[in-house]
């Protein structure tokens, strides 16, 4: 069974700190994607960040990092420099490339405090 | 590039009525999803479109829910009769055909069902 388990509700963070997000996952597939979503309040998701199963060098964009811990099945998601934009929830999502679907985490809501 | 479209934004119905979304996808996106989030959880699939045939649609309600995608592009959801339980946001989203590069998603529809 594939699962996506977010162990956090919510955290909160000071505006230019840095927080990390953590996630678990399960598969029993080799080859898969794993991603950041974020969901501003009242706003649509959009792609933040995304990892290949098979590539041990963790992905980073701007001020989003991730740790992938491929024999752990952890996936955190570090945020630098925080800014209050980046209040939001975040949903940590797996694809297996075999099942093309998508499960996502139950999601973190982020507080960014000025 | 235009993104995902969905309408309408919002929606008030009783129970027992039958409701109807839309959505049309990215230009040249050939998967489109449709994923039903419940407050304070994460998205759960209902249904999946490769073009105009239905990959997954193993979650799906299927004695009051039903969904089309018409010529491989917009697609509709469809709710009769509504139950309580259905108040949601109804999030639809495209991607590429194996999904590894991420989903776009709309903005969604927001729900209530009195």
């Amino acid at each position: 069974a594939q699962t996506v388990t977010q162990s956090q509700p919510e955290m909160s963070v000071q505006e230019a700190e840095t927080v990390t997000l953590s996630c678990t996952y399960d598969t029993s597939e080799s080859n898969y994607y794993l991603f950041w979503y974020k969901q501003p309040p009242s706003r649509q998701m959009i792609l933040v960040i995304r990892q290949e199963a098979y590539k041990q060098q963790n992905a980073t964009e701007n001020r989003f990092s991730v740790n992938f811990q491929k024999a752990a099945k952890s996936f955190s998601l570090k945020i630098s420099d925080s800014q209050l934009g980046d209040t939001a929830m975040y949903f940590c999502a797996s694809l297996n490339t075999g099942g093309f679907k998508t499960i996502f985490g139950a999601g973190t809501r982020l507080f960014v405090k000025a | 590039e235009a993104g995902v479209a969905q309408s309408p934004r919002y929606k008030i119905i009783e129970k027992r009525q039958s409701v109807a979304f839309w959505c049309n996808p990215i230009s040249g996106h050939a998967t489109l999803y449709w994923y039903q989030q419940i407050l304070g959880q994460g998205p759960k699939l209902l249904i999946q479109f490769q073009n105009n045939g239905v990959v997954d649609d193993s979650q799906l309600p299927k004695d009051r829910f039903s969904a089309e995608r018409l010529k491989g592009v917009d697609s509709t959801l469809k709710i009769q009769p509504a139950k309580l339980e259905d108040s949601a946001v109804y999030l639809c989203a495209s991607s590429l055909p194996t999904g590894g590069y991420g989903y776009t998603f709309g903005s969604g529809t927001r729900l209530t069902v009195v």
